[in-house]
């Protein structure tokens, strides 16, 4: 099955700073990589996804690349703001194959200091 | 307004007590999935499922049991619940033939 490794565990940044999150995945036949945003106390949020056919994807100031070949995916927050502090999920799918199912990584702590 | 809903939202219950965990979903999904996760922590799968009549055990073992009776319903019990249950219980959807999973706001059980 597919494992999905996540660093760094925590991350502290600067207002105003960029902040990057990186995962790995190990299953070569997953083509969808959804980031999910958790805020404390709230239900995980889709913020942005990529499919292995893109190798980059943004939307305001988050992106997402994807490395095929490395297997590897990364979210890229611009321009920090205190509200972007939460835990934030990367997962990945294999589509049908694996029923649709996601595999998540054990999650990434960003604190966004004033 | 299309949404993904589950009760209660909190419970604190005795050991040996048997409990029921709902979740509804007005979003016409096909699929649906329950999620154990320490708060902050990582999600693990433990149930899912296809559609009406279909239920699979998820990547991790879980003593409870579900059940899909209606499209748009998907409880969770367990039959005798233990301290080691306590956890918050999240439930998602997600629409046939898409992998996007979208989550209810979550039950957080605490077991004495």
């Amino acid at each position: 099955g597919e494992n999905v490794e996540q660093h760094p565990s925590t991350l502290s940044v600067q207002e105003g700073d960029s902040a990057v999150i990186k995962c790995t995945y190990s299953d070569s036949a997953s083509n969808y990589f959804p980031w999910y945003k958790q805020e404390l106390g709230k239900r995980p949020q889709l913020i942005i996804d990529i499919r292995s056919n893109v190798g980059e994807k943004k939307d305001q100031r988050i992106a997402v690349t994807l490395n095929k070949t490395a297997k590897h995916f990364s979210l890229h927050i611009t321009e920090t703001q205190p509200e972007d502090s939460a835990v934030y999920f990367c997962a990945a799918s294999e589509g049908k194959s694996s029923g649709d199912k996601l595999t998540f990584g054990t999650g990434t702590r960003l604190a966004v200091r004033p | 307004e299309a949404d993904i809903y589950q009760t209660p939202r909190y419970l604190v219950i005795g050991t040996g007590k048997k409990i029921t965990l709902e979740c509804s979903q007005t979003m016409g999904h096909d699929k649906m999935y329950w999620y154990q996760q320490d708060p902050g922590m990582e999600l693990h799968l433990i149930h899912y499922s296809y559609g009406v009549n279909s239920t699979e055990k998820g990547d991790l073992s879980s003593e409870s049991t579900v059940s899909r009776i209606r499209t748009e319903h998907f409880p969770l019990t367990l039959e005798s619940a233990r301290p080691s249950h306590t956890s918050q219980y999240l439930c998602a959807s997600s629409e046939h033939g898409k992998e996007t999973q979208y989550f209810g706001p979550g039950t957080r059980l605490l077991v004495l």
